[in-house]
């Protein structure tokens, strides 16, 4: 119940393209889901976040799709660059009364020039 | 703003050595968290300082792994002895508060390679 999965594993994408990263839990008790970047060397990042109110969060070329019946979230990366290519973690919480993130196990994507 | 300071970047050591590792978290900021991340397991939170208090210790994996936070701008993760299975990067990370207001803020890490 506590798991988060996240697939793909890894993700290559032409340059414009669209990207696609799925992940689906189980708890009906998470209520708060980031997404994380992590380029090589470096810690992950907080790149954008959604709560269970609204169905779709977007933030410049980052999108997250939210299905709150299917327990399912996405990022969608639209006009995919190359600088986009890093790794990719969601994670879902309890909005309140908790500090924890359960995160998925990461999508490797690389975006082709 | 310098972001969250973890060192060493790169640790090599022998198998049952001592090894630390330190972190000074975000000024202001008062929680503090350790994190371990393999390929295997992915991201997994060791351990959590609220107000320099550990709150919660249940992710550390036994007895050869300890923390402290002796202060507001310091924290130490210790592994005594180690062993090749500690082999991960483990990163330190902060945040002002909730971290489902603020999000974590990460260290860069420190790749530790126990041979």
């Amino acid at each position: 119940q506590q798991q988060v999965k996240q697939s793909p594993q890894s993700l290559i994408v032409q340059k414009g393209g669209i990207s696609i990263i799925n992940c689906a839990y189980e708890n009906t008790a998470f209520d708060y889901f980031p997404w994380y970047q992590q380029f090589p060397g470096k810690g992950p990042a907080l790149l954008i976040a959604i709560r269970p109110d609204v169905s779709e969060k977007k933030e410049g070329r980052f999108t997250i799709s939210f299905n709150k019946s299917a327990k399912q979230f996405s990022l969608h990366i639209m006009d995919s660059q190359p600088g986009d290519s890093a790794t990719y973690f969601c994670a879902a919480s309890k909005a309140s009364g908790t500090y924890k993130y359960i995160f998925g196990t990461g999508t490797r994507l690389k975006v082709l020039a | 703003d310098a972001g969250v300071i973890q060192s060493p970047r790169h640790e090599v050591t022998e198998m049952g050595q001592e090894v630390t590792l330190r972190c000074k978290p975000i000024s202001g900021h008062n929680s503090l968290f350790w994190y371990r991340q393999t390929m295997m397991r992915g991201l997994e939170l060791l351990i959590y300082f609220n107000n320099n208090v550990p709150i919660d210790d249940s992710g550390m994996p036994e007895d050869r792994f300890s923390a402290k936070m002796p202060n507001a701008s310091f924290s130490t993760l210790k592994i005594q002895p180690s062993e090749p299975r500690d082999s991960a990067v483990y990163f330190c990370a902060s945040s002002p508060g909730q971290p489902t207001n603020y999000g974590y803020t990460f260290g860069s890490g420190t790749r530790l390679t126990v041979v």
